[in-house]
């Protein structure tokens, strides 16, 4: 009955790879979003994507690139990782319909780059 | 000036006390105000949002929001050790718009 689930809980890479973090939601909602946990805990909105149309945060580096395969899921594939990637990366969704825009977080992916 | 203030803490209080989390924010085009409770290396969870000013009650929890002041806070009374998390405001404009986050406030409930 998980409501936004993500996959890998942990990852830990290389710098240089490329890796994809995938999130899936089951609540029929239209938005979904990604934002980055920092190691001091600040949460910040890297994306959104809606109904098709992605808005990009202008300061996430185009090595992050989300795509949306369908309406219940939203991945991250990042290029060329770099140290500073290392973080907690959460997806999130809001219902369409939905003027307060309440959002519905993933447990996170924990991003470790050696 | 960061959008959204926050004290991060770590705030403690014994059991039962009356708890007074706080945000102010300077940007007047944000509706809605939400709380998040987030335990440690769990994702953030929905406790409440309010739309412009006012007050909203649910349990033990109340959130307040005053507009003129850029302020918002969420008071838990009777408050337990399970209430022992990090608390994060946010806020938006609406619509697809993404969540501003605080940086949360460590709560710590002692038993």
């Amino acid at each position: 009955d998980t409501a936004v689930s993500q996959t890998p809980k942990y990852l830990v890479t290389q710098m240089g790879n490329d890796k994809s973090i995938k999130c899936e939601q089951n609540l029929g909602h239209d938005t979904m979003y990604w934002y980055k946990q920092d190691s001091k805990k600040f949460l910040k909105i890297m994306f959104s994507y809606n109904n098709k149309e992605l808005i990009i945060n202008e300061t996430v580096p185009n090595r992050f690139s989300p795509k949306s395969p369908d309406k219940a899921h939203l991945n991250l594939h990042i290029n060329s990782l770099e140290l500073g990637d290392s973080a907690v990366y959460f997806c999130a969704s809001s219902p369409r319909d939905s003027r307060v825009n309440e959002q519905f977080f993933g447990p996170g992916t924990r991003l470790t780059v050696l | 000036q960061k959008e959204v203030e926050q004290d991060p803490g770590p705030l403690s209080v014994p059991e039962g006390a009356i708890v007074s989390l706080n945000c102010t924010y300077s940007n007047s085009a944000f509706q809605y105000f939400m709380w998040y409770r987030q335990y440690s290396r769990k994702g953030p969870e929905l406790l409440m949002y309010t739309y412009s000013s006012g007050n909203k009650e649910d349990g033990r929890f109340t959130a307040q929001v005053d507009k003129s002041s850029k302020y918002i806070s969420l008071f838990i009374r009777d408050s337990q050790p399970s209430d022992s998390a990090t608390y994060l405001c946010a806020m938006t404009r609406g619509g697809a718009d993404g969540l501003t986050f605080g940086k949360g406030t460590h709560l710590i409930i002692q038993p």
